[in-house]
């Protein structure tokens, strides 16, 4: 079964405003990451927050980690219209060697 | 998409006919990863490769086939007993001792009538 799990499956705000998405996972973690996808692309890495790590910053990207309750935010800033895509959390997950698990993503579609 | 590549980027094939996508990386990354993703879901794992020589079964390796004889190629051949083959299929690779670092191909998109 999937790891993790994105909060809210789309999202569509205007240019200027933050965007926040939210991941879950089930099982402890050795490390969560971000991902962006642009349509029928393949995947970007964002930004990686380890498990003794709350909070990373890079740019306009604000990663917060909660282990207690097993979730992640991300947080875009000041959005673009270049910031539409699809966005997936991934962890690699205790006892499940080097391998990834993705959630289902959240699309976000910036207007401008 | 870093220095991995992903032919063709689409791809149509019949029903009952093997297929097989291609994968390269010039990043000197000892690990190479073959994903599947369908509209609107995430990633799942097929097939991953740890050193040359040698491949593992991911969550849905049932009807895909592997091959590792270079460390800078990695094809996933899709074969007639895949049920569903119709998909978007993504490589990736990542350093031997940072295997959670993958950087991801453009993608092959397969299309089976």
């Amino acid at each position: 079964s999937q790891q993790g799990e994105e909060d809210p499956q789309a999202l569509s705000i205007q240019e200027g405003e933050n965007a926040t998405m939210n991941c879950s996972y089930k099982t402890s973690i050795n490390n969560l990451q971000w991902y962006r996808q642009n349509s029928g692309r393949g995947l970007v890495h964002l930004i990686l927050i380890r498990s003794n790590e709350r909070e990373k910053h890079s740019g306009r990207l604000r990663v917060t980690l909660d282990t207690s309750k097993k979730s992640s935010s991300l947080l875009i800033t000041a959005s673009r219209a270049a910031d539409t895509a699809s966005y997936f959390c991934a962890t690699d997950a205790l006892g499940y060697g080097n391998k990834l698990v993705f959630g289902a993503g959240t699309i976000l579609r910036v207007k401008s | 998409d870093g220095g991995i590549t992903q032919s063709p980027k689409y791809l149509f094939r019949k029903e009952g006919q093997n297929v097989t996508l291609s994968c390269e990386q010039n990043l000197n990354h000892d690990a190479m990863y073959w994903y599947r993703q369908d509209p609107g879901q995430g990633l799942r794992l097929i097939y991953y490769s740890q050193i040359v020589n040698d491949f593992q079964k991911g969550d849905i390796a049932e009807g895909y086939s592997v091959s590792r004889e270079k460390k800078e190629s990695f094809p996933l051949t899709v074969t007639s007993a895949q049920k569903n083959p119709t998909a978007f299929y993504l490589c990736a690779s990542s350093p031997w001792d940072a295997q959670y670092e993958q950087y991801f191909g453009p993608g092959t998109r397969l299309t089976v009538t």
